[in-house]
């Protein structure tokens, strides 16, 4: 089955921790992104990858760390920076930047 | 990217067609428009997208007027599982970043 696997499906922070996100995808493609949503609100970029070993900034890149050491996977790192950091973080990935992004079930974080 | 506008909510009878409006009077001639939906606590599932003329897979259909300025979504034969936030996105098929409104939210009612 190709797709894209995000875990955990839920995910508790304490203060001042950091946490790690874990998205993989077996679809071979070269772009992947980190969306942020709020209840009731539209997705925000946070950050995207076109290639490996290669990422930019999306719109709302503070308190957040990512790294593409590998096609397949695009974690994402919620530092204790992130003064709120409760939200339903969706990963998504396309064959290259710009087209049709498909998306994963997302992770809920939640903060203790 | 060009702004879309879309109702708040719909409703619509199991079995009949869903038509979702979209309007998008601002949008430039290489942008495409998109649909994704989101069922509650869900990624958003890709449904379909196009440029100018009418498209259609398994999923729906995608009606664009002849002056691009609006869109309609249609799900010929909808189903409850079919309830969930429909979004209306137009963007540059070289940018990266979808841009999620509001959208519709579609309750499909037995």
């Amino acid at each position: 089955d190709g797709g894209i696997t995000q875990s955990p499906k839920y995910l508790f922070r304490k203060e001042g921790q950091n946490v790690t996100l874990s998205c993989e995808q077996n679809l071979n493609h070269d772009a992947m992104y980190w969306y942020r949503q709020d209840p009731g609100q539209g997705l925000r970029l946070i950050y995207y990858s076109q290639i490996v070993n290669d990422f930019q900034k999306g719109d709302i890149a503070e308190g957040y760390s990512v790294s593409r050491e590998k096609k397949e996977s695009f974690p994402l790192t919620v530092t204790s920076a992130q003064k709120n950091p409760t939200a339903f973080y969706l990963c998504a990935s396309s064959i290259v930047n710009g087209e049709t992004q498909y998306f994963g079930p997302g992770t809920r974080l939640l903060v203790l | 990217d060009a702004k879309t506008t879309q109702p708040t909510s719909m409703d619509c009878a199991e079995g009949r067609a869903a038509n979702l409006p979209c309007n998008h009077s601002t949008i430039s001639g290489n942008e495409y428009v998109y649909w994704y939906r989101q069922i509650h606590s869900q990624g958003p599932q890709y449904i379909i997208h196009g440029l100018k003329n009418n498209e259609t897979n398994e999923m729906a259909s995608l009606i664009i007027t002849e002056d691009r300025k609006s869109s309609t979504l249609i799900l010929p034969h909808a189903t409850l599982r079919d309830t969930a936030v429909y979004y209306c996105i137009v963007r540059v098929a070289s940018r990266g970043k979808l841009i999620f409104g509001q959208g519709t939210e579609l309750s499909v009612k037995p």
